[in-house]
């Protein structure tokens, strides 16, 4: 049973254009969530979150949207860079400081 | 100011044999979580320490057993290894005013 689910395995864009990857979860107790980016060979890191009494946070070239009576979250990345290449990784958690779930991970490719 | 580092890199063990992974956290963070990463799954939470004790445990085995220091450092032990525990484990600190985790590099574990 996957309460946080990355339904597309990969995708590529075209350097400049916009990646958007997808996350949807099945728990309502869910009230943060997190994106992380790994590189081969090494952990993930921490790139953005949101709490559930926001819709959008934005750093940079990244905004996370969230969709809370939907349960659907994505991550935007605009322009896209080639060193943007890596494994994206959706995470839940509770607040109460329960565990991360993850999702399986999007593989984004950026083409130059 | 060192992050999340984790010993060895990589490990070779032989089916029956018993393991032992080690971690240490970002300054300022006092927990400690486990997780498993299996090759095109995200990460599994195995269990995570704060204050000397396991405060919270995934779906796992009791072959799965862990510690943590008075200096919040943690080891990771695994007993009777099985050809299915080759995975990447990672390490991730936090503190319980912060929600984010931040991870190691991982120990990737190979048993043959």
């Amino acid at each position: 049973d996957q309460q946080v689910k990355q339904n597309s395995p990969s995708l590529s864009v075209q350097e400049g254009r916009i990646s958007i990857l997808n996350c949807d979860y099945t728990n309502s107790m869910f009230d943060y969530f997190l994106w992380y980016k790994k590189y081969p060979a090494e952990g993930p890191t921490f790139l953005i979150s949101i709490s559930s009494i926001k819709d959008k946070n934005e750093d940079g070239r990244f905004t996370v949207f969230l969709n809370k009576s939907a349960k659907h979250l994505s991550l935007h990345i605009v322009p896209s860079q080639p060193g943007d290449s890596a494994v994206y990784f959706c995470a839940a958690m509770n607040s109460g400081n329960t565990p991360l779930v993850f999702g399986k991970g999007t593989r984004l490719s950026v083409i130059a | 100011d060192a992050g999340v580092t984790q010993s060895p890199t990589h490990l070779i063990k032989t089916r029956g044999q018993q393991v032992t992974l080690r971690c240490s956290p970002k300054s300022g963070h006092d927990t400690v979580s486990w997780y498993q990463q299996a090759l095109g799954q995200g990460p599994q939470f195995i269990f995570q320490y704060y204050e000397e004790e396991e405060r919270q445990r995934g779906n796992f085995p009791d072959r799965f057993s862990g510690h943590q220091f008075p200096n919040y450092s943690s080891e990771l032990n695994v007993n009777a290894l099985l050809l299915g525990d080759s995975a990447l484990y990672l390490c991730a600190s936090s503190s319980r005013t912060e929600f984010k985790a931040f991870f190691g590099q991982g120990t990737r574990l190979t048993v043959v």
